[in-house]
């Protein structure tokens, strides 16, 4: 069964501080990765999108990496802030036309000042 | 572009009502996909749609539900009759063709069947 397991399940930080996220999934056949950002009360919004040939990519503080080998991705945040508190879901798609997603239950991350 | 436009944001209604959620996707898109977001489960596809045409709706949780999308600029999710563990945030995306092409989201109906 496809499956995308994240971690931590809650976080807090400090403002101005780093944090990592994982995300670990065993979706086959695998098409591409996606990091989504949610807000409270708002739907999920795109931060990255990786295919297996993609090892890193990054959109502002965030920054994706992607091992296709070990299965595993991880979401880094830089230099937090108030407005990064949120969930963050990891996202894995599978198969040719890259249609069938398969979420993880997602990291609620606070930043405290 | 607006984005994803979904009505209404809030629905409060009484076990056994009809309700009909609203979705205008972003002007382009082929997918629209309906999803269940909640607590327990995370997020659920029910529905999903390639220019206008049912794709899979195997994540349809029984007949009660069902989805049509007459034009590509409008989807409606309608549950008949309603029950209480229906209670949950509805979203309605959509996307461009292509395998790389993110989800857009609208931002949610809140369900509450009581």
């Amino acid at each position: 069964k496809n499956q995308v397991e994240q971690s931590p399940q809650s976080l807090i930080i400090l403002e101005g501080k780093n944090c990592t996220l994982q995300c670990n999934y065993t979706v086959s056949p695998f098409s591409n990765l996606r990091w989504y950002k949610q807000d409270t009360g708002r739907g999920p919004v795109s931060l990255t999108i990786m295919t297996f040939s993609e090892n890193t990519k990054s959109n502002g503080r965030y920054t994706a990496t992607l091992d296709a080998d070990t299965k595993q991705s991880s979401l880094h945040i830089t230099a937090s802030q108030l407005s990064d508190s949120a969930s963050y879901i990891c996202v894995v798609s599978e198969g040719d036309a890259g249609n069938m997603l398969t979420f993880g239950g997602g990291t609620r991350l606070m930043v405290k000042p | 572009d607006a984005g994803v436009i979904q009505s209404p944001r809030h629905e409060v209604t009484e076990m056994g009502q009809e309700v009909t959620l609203r979705c205008k996707p972003i002007s382009g898109h082929d997918y629209l996909f309906w999803y269940r977001q909640t607590m327990m489960r995370g997020l659920e596809l029910l529905i999903y749609f390639n220019n206008n045409v049912p794709i899979d709706d195997s994540g349809m949780p029984e007949d009660r539900f069902s989805a049509k999308m007459p034009n590509a600029s409008f989807s409606t999710l309608k549950i008949q009759p309603s029950e209480p563990r229906d209670s949950a945030v509805y979203f309605c995306a959509s996307s461009e063709q292509g395998r790389r092409s993110p989800l857009h989201f609208g931002n949610g109906t809140r369900l509450t069947v009581t």
